[in-house]
């Protein structure tokens, strides 16, 4: 069974540029995560997706960052513009739905100079 | 907001010596699920707790959800090189709408061989 795919695998750019991260889950799952993960740090929720719906954005910057899953498959997450504070490691993860496990992808390490 | 709070930060042991984290948090918890992180890498699900009490065990891991359903435990007995890694609590608050998880920010197991 195929994994979580996320893309680019690493990402540098300079603040105030904008950047994009791409999501496929696992075939199936309806459910879709994004998470913020600081060096030394637990994942951080930023949105989850529900098919193509939001059930929770509480914790997405929303100045800056937008995430979107049309046609409730694949997902991209964006951020415009970038600080310096943005550095870390954007997580997808997908579950079948419910309370069950997350499957997370290998991540993007974004990098902001 | 629901916190997720784990102790220690960092625990250095030596190879076959025993290791436990500790996992608090500030609301009651519809369950509780346990990863862990490989330098590198990124978080693989290790188990779900989900009743009052409940103790599981895989091999030479022991996870313990307690009473109040607010704090669990994971304990390493005769710890390996191979248990190396980051060791995360996450927890979805009871009575809550979106079933997103509150990552703790982890323990970081080191093992001196």
């Amino acid at each position: 069974e195929a994994g979580v795919a996320q893309s680019p695998r690493y990402k540098i750019i300079e603040k105030r540029q904008s950047v994009a991260f791409w999501c496929n889950p696992i075939s199936g799952h309806a459910t879709l995560y994004w998470y913020q993960q600081i060096l030394g740090q637990g994942p951080k929720l930023l949105i989850q997706f529900q098919n193509n719906g939001v059930v929770d954005d509480s914790q997405l910057p929303k100045d800056r960052f937008s995430a979107e899953r049309l046609k409730g498959v694949d997902s991209t997450l964006k951020i415009q513009p970038a600080k310096l504070e943005d550095s870390a490691v954007y997580l997808c993860a997908s579950s079948p739905g419910g309370q069950q496990k997350l499957f997370f992808g290998s991540g993007t390490q974004l990098s902001v100079l | 907001g629901q916190q997720v709070m784990q102790i220690p930060q960092y625990q250095h042991v030596q190879e076959g010596e025993d290791f436990t984290t500790y996992c608090n948090s500030s609301t009651t918890l519809s369950n509780i699920q346990w990863y862990k992180q490989r330098p590198g890498g990124h978080p693989v699900f290790l188990i779900q707790l989900v009743k009052s009490g409940e103790v599981k065990k895989q091999k030479r891991l022991t996870f313990q959800f307690g009473e109040a359903k607010k704090n669990s435990s994971l304990h390493i007995t005769a710890t390996q090189t191979t248990d190396v890694g980051t060791y995360f609590c996450a927890g979805r608050e009871s009575g809550g709408g979106a079933d997103g998880l509150t990552f703790g920010k982890g323990t970081h197991l080191i093992i001196q061989p």
